[in-house]
């Protein structure tokens, strides 16, 4: 199908790793993203990654990426409460964005 | 940071009303765009643009319309406001070296009564 798929929600203990998933479409995207989106506020862009990687690590992030299933992932190591937000992932098609479906993450104190 | 600048942050409005939101940047950027978000989070591309004098619809169908007569300007006008538009309306801008990072504004929920 055309769309981006994530599940909607996720709850974690402060403390422990989150991981967030997505399933892009376009095997052609040359870089896939991750952008968070706080209450009442615009996105921001966390980390992106090149679609000829399989990983990279930014700090308590880390992105993982499996072309071939054409599955995205981003990980979040020892979740804190300002981590609550709702993460978009983003596939690039001709200067677009497609985003994902948002997944809503809670971290519970 | 990033400096795009949406206004007005919030808006109510009666149906038929016009109106226009707002969004500017000042990084220079060439690409600029609009989208809608759902209640339920999802983001639809409505408008985007290219450069200066070009526009073009996005993958979501909206009856709203859109100019870029400036750079740094991308204004998104509803001719007859209705309630079916209540929504929150994101711009957001990039530009054309390397990664298409895009930088989004704060948002305007509009909320046509």
């Amino acid at each position: 199908g055309e769309d981006v798929e994530q599940s909607l929600f996720l709850s974690v203990r402060e403390g422990d790793s989150s991981v967030i998933n997505c399933t892009y479409t376009d095997s052609s995207s040359t870089y896939l993203y991750w952008y968070k989106q706080e209450p009442g506020a615009g996105l921001q862009l966390l980390t992106y990654i090149f679609s000829n990687m399989d990983m990279k690590q930014d700090q308590r992030l880390t992105v993982l990426l499996n072309k071939k299933d054409k599955h995205l992932s981003l990980r979040i190591a020892d979740t804190q409460t300002g981590d609550s937000a709702i993460y978009f992932c983003a596939e690039e098609r001709t200067y677009k964005y497609i985003f994902g479906t948002g997944t809503r993450l809670k971290v519970l104190a | 940071e990033a400096d795009i600048y949406q206004t007005p942050r919030y808006l109510v409005i009666g149906t038929g009303k016009k109106i226009t939101l707002e969004c500017s940047q000042t990084m220079g950027h060439d690409k600029m765009y609009w989208y809608q978000q759902d209640p339920g989070m999802e983001l639809h591309l409505i408008h985007y643009s290219y450069g200066v004098n070009s526009t073009e619809k996005g993958d979501l169908s909206s009856e709203s319309t859109v100019s870029r007569i400036r750079t740094e300007h991308f204004p998104l006008t509803l001719e007859s406001a209705r309630p079916s538009h209540t929504s929150q309306y994101l711009c957001a801008s990039s530009d054309s070296a390397g990664v298409n990072i895009q930088y989004f504004g704060a948002g305007t929920r509009l909320s046509v009564l």
